[in-house]
């Protein structure tokens, strides 16, 4: 089955940095990967996704770049503000949307 | 509010006892997941339903859990004889039937079993 991991674990970045976060993923079959975003009780909510057919997306202080051949992908947030601060879920879906493997996360700190 | 609701938000439990989840999807997904989350860690899936079609569960899922969508709308997750190893928040997300679609989900039952 897919297995998706996930770096860092925890991150801290000074408010105006870049932030990015990386994951791999197992399956060649999956061909969606949708970022997360959970604050504290909070449920997950979806910031920005890919596609298999592009390289890449962008929406603006965040992006996410998809590497199929090496599969990995990777979320960047560009400008950092304190309300960025969450922990960012990354998952690999297959084509029929029925196998939706979650990474094991990363906590974000934007220090004021 | 046409978002994904589940209720109870928290539950309380002693070991042995058995509780029961409920999940409303929004009206028109015909798509209905179960997720456990435990602290630090990315949801896990459990099963899923399309329409009142359970349609693949996760080995996760021992025989003490069971889900229902009888009529295709509403979900409920039952887990007996419960263990404090079921202590986590259990998340309920929907979607529409189709491929790469987005998943939107509830803000999950917390349950604690002491």
């Amino acid at each position: 089955g897919e297995n998706v991991e996930q770096h860092p674990s925890t991150l801290s970045v000074q408010e105006g940095d870049s932030a990015v976060i990386k994951c791999t993923y197992s399956d060649s079959a999956s061909n969606y990967f949708p970022w997360y975003k959970q604050e504290l009780g909070k449920r997950p909510q979806l910031i920005i996704d890919i596609r298999s057919n592009v390289g890449e997306k962008k929406d603006q202080r965040i992006a996410v770049t998809l590497n199929k051949t090496a599969k990995h992908f990777s979320l960047h947030i560009t400008e950092t503000q304190p309300e960025d601060s969450a922990v960012y879920f990354c998952a690999a879906v297959d084509n029929y949307g029925q196998n939706f493997v979650f990474g094991p996360g990363t906590r974000l700190s934007v220090l004021p | 509010d046409t978002g994904v609701s589940q209720d109870p938000r928290h539950k309380i439990t002693k070991r042995g006892q058995n509780v029961t989840f409920r999940c409303d999807p929004i009206s028109e997904h015909n798509r209905l997941y179960w997720y456990r989350q435990t602290l630090g860690q990315g949801p896990e899936f459990l099963t899923y339903f399309q329409n009142e079609a359970q349609l693949e569960k996760s080995r996760l899922l021992s025989d003490r859990f069971s889900a229902e969508r009888p009529k295709g709308s509403f979900s409920t997750l039952e887990i007996q004889r419960t263990e404090q190893g079921d202590s986590a928040m259990y998340l309920c997300a929907s979607s529409r039937d189709g491929l790469q679609e987005t998943q939107y989900f509830g803000p999950g039952t917390r349950l604690l079993v002491l």
